[in-house]
Parts: structure tokens; C-alpha cells; sequence
């Protein structure tokens, strides 16, 4: 059980054009959802929490403009990264979190590559 | 504010030896410790976790990991370490922000190699 799946695996677009990345949970309601961004050997980096019919919070630093969340129901968020340049390239990567249970279930992630 | 700090970039250990994975933390109030392993082109898995109670807590796959509140260290370890251990390994710490909320701060990574 707790899988949380990521659409798609990976994506190739144009520098301006913008792309939608699906985090569902598949077997389990999630009250939040958290996404990360994952550089080349490095940690996870929080972008934002999002908790379903709210506003997601951002961390510092991220803008809201750029990478827009919406979680829209308790199995599935949007991360959708707005005229995406080749600074936006990395991998992105949704957790999912239960109540108050502590436990993150992490989706696969998603390989962004802006040309 | 929180933190996490893995002080090894790699560990080396030999197929049947035991292994640690180092791991200290930063907090204020009580520490909530996890450790998460991510395979090559898999995602994150949860491994195990500490809120409270016995201070050594045993996870997945044989893991297991020592809460030392003196030490402010949760290192990961296994008693024979096997192949398919070899991966990416994170400590994290959960940090409560604003009205209630909490995100978790993750340290930089250990990467393991186990050599047959």
C-alpha cells in the first residue's frame, strides 16, 4: 500500500513553454503533499507544501509564479512549471503524506530537461 | 531552526560486514528523526523513524537506527550488509513551522557501496 505515482517519468521541452508534472496518491487520501526539486548529487530541496482545497506553501526563495501548485483533491497535486528555461532542468520529486501520521510516501520522480 | 548533518559523502563497507551510516541533528524540543534510502532510478523509500519511545528503532530490509539524545546522533545501521544495499541514504528532521504545519529537512546524503 502508500504508492504514489508521478506523471510523466520524464519530459523534454522548449525553453518558454510550460510543463505539468501529476502526483497522485493511489491507494490513500493524502491531507499534504510535498514537492521537492533534486539536483545532480545533492539533497532534496522543499519547493512547497500543499494541502488539498488551499493555497500551497512556498519555501523561501521559490516563486509562486513560476512553479504553480494546485491540489485540486486528496489524490492528486500539480506542479506546473510556468515558461520553464534551462535552469528549470532538474528532478522533481512529490511526497504524500496522511494525517498526522509522520510516514512521507515518495513518488518517483519526475526528469525535467529544458532545451 | 533545525538541521541535519550527514558528515560522510560515501561509505565503504564489505558484503557481510556491518555498516553505519552517520547522522546528527539539530532541534529544538523533540527531535522526529527518519532515515530514507533512495535506489538508482527509483524513488525514495521510507526506512524507519523515531518520535519517541525505545531509542533503538528497527526498520525495513534489517535496518535499524540508535536515537542518542547526549550524542544528538541517530546513525543507521546493519548488522551484515548485503550487495543491494548500495545506495543513497538520507537523514531527515522534522521541523514544525507557522500554525502547526511541518516539513522535513533532509541532509545531504551518504551514498553506500557494499563490495562483494
Amino acid at each position: 500500500g502508500a504508492v504514489v505515482s508521478q506523471h510523466p517519468s520524464w519530459v523534454i521541452c522548449k525553453s518558454g513553454t510550460s510543463v505539468k508534472i501529476e502526483c497522485r496518491s493511489l491507494d490513500f487520501q493524502a491531507t499534504t503533499m510535498f514537492w521537492y526539486r533534486q539536483f545532480p548529487k545533492q539533497s532534496l530541496m522543499l519547493m512547497a507544501t500543499s494541502n488539498e482545497g488551499s493555497k500551497a506553501t512556498y519555501e523561501q526563495g521559490v516563486e509562486k509564479d513560476k512553479f504553480l501548485i494546485n491540489h485540486a483533491s486528496l489524490t492528486l497535486s500539480t506542479l506546473t512549471v510556468t515558461s520553464a528555461h534551462p535552469e528549470d532542468s532538474s528532478f522533481y520529486i512529490c511526497s504524500a503524506t496522511v494525517g498526522s501520521v509522520e510516514t512521507q510516501y515518495f513518488g518517483p520522480g519526475t526528469r525535467l530537461l529544458v532545451l | 531552526a533545525q538541521s541535519v548533518a550527514q558528515p560522510e559523502d560515501q561509505v565503504n563497507v564489505a558484503e557481510g560486514n556491518p555498516l553505519t551510516v552517520k547522522c546528527t541533528y539539530s532541534v529544538s524540543g523533540n527531535p522526529y528523526l527518519f532515515w530514507y534510502v533512495q535506489y538508482p532510478n527509483r524513488g525514495l523509500q521510507f526506512l524507519l523513524k523515531y518520535i519517541t519511545g525505545d531509542n533503538l528503532v528497527k526498520g525495513s530490509y534489517g535496518f535499524e537506527a540508535e536515537f542518542n539524545k547526549s550524542q544528538t546522533s541517530f546513525h543507521l545501521k546493519k548488522p551484515s550488509a548485503l550487495v543491494s544495499d548500495s545506495a543513497l541514504y538520507f537523514c531527515a528532521v522534522r521541523d514544525i513551522y507557522g500554525t502547526g504545519g511541518f516539513k522535513t529537512i533532509f541532509g545531504a546524503g551518504t551514498r553506500l557501496f557494499v563490495k562483494a
